[in-house]
């Protein structure tokens, strides 16, 4: 069963202060892995795919790493707009399902 | 022009009731998804339709009832409502069964059984 996890449950971070979030999975051949942000009372939306370890993706102050059984996302400079609860995604080979992790709260105080 | 819409956006009811979530989308896209995030919000995959034809049912209580009547709509049909029904439920779509791309959701209904 594909399964996802995630790390830290909640981060608080001044503003300016760079960290990351662990987001590790166990699938049957992994087809995708997605970065979603979810601000309160709104949908996830989509912030990056990986493919294959190695990978990196970009945008803004957010980078997105994949290693065969994780994947992190760096963030460097934060601003309180970057608060949000961010979401990790795995979907399998058979590509019918998409398995989220509960999220990992990011506080950015200003 | 709102990809994925879902009304209502609230909903709130008393217990045994009977309600409906409509979804729709203007993507283009053959799949759409149920998801249930509940107070600690994991999102949990409920159904996932494919051209109108159901693909994934996961371990979902029999009063609640999807429907596809054309693969830009889902709808989502609950009947006599338990406490435990109350959550936020977001519609999803995604490219394709077997097609690589990323989820695109709704805003999310927030359903409250009283």
């Amino acid at each position: 069963e594909d399964q996802v996890t995630q790390s830290p449950e909640a981060l608080r971070l001044q503003e300016g202060e760079s960290s990351s979030l662990n987001c590790s999975y166990t699938v049957s051949g992994l087809r995708g892995l997605f970065w979603y942000r979810q601000d309160p009372g709104k949908g996830p939306e989509f912030l990056f795919t990986l493919y294959s370890a190695g990978e990196e993706k970009e945008k803004e102050r957010l980078k997105a790493t994949l290693t065969k059984k994780e994947s992190f996302l760096h963030i460097t400079a934060p601003k309180p707009e970057d608060s949000a609860t961010y979401l990790c995604a795995v979907q399998g080979i058979r590509g019918q399902n998409f398995v989220f992790g509960p999220g990992t709260r990011l506080s950015v105080l200003p | 022009d709102t990809a994925v819409s879902q009304t209502p956006k609230y909903l709130v009811t008393q217990m045994g009731n009977d309600k409906s979530i409509k979804c729709e989308q203007n993507l283009g896209h053959d799949t759409m998804y149920w998801y249930k995030q509940d107070s600690k919000k994991f999102l949990k995959i409920m159904f996932s339709y494919n051209n109108k034809e159901l693909i994934i049912n996961e371990t979902v209580p029999n009063r609640f009832s999807p429907k596809s009547p054309d693969k830009a709509h889902l709808n989502l049909h609950i009947n006599s409502l338990e406490l435990g029904d109350s959550a936020v439920y977001f519609c999803a779509s995604s490219r394709g069964q077997g097609a690589t791309g990323e989820l695109f959701f709704g805003e999310g209904s927030r359903l409250t059984v009283l």
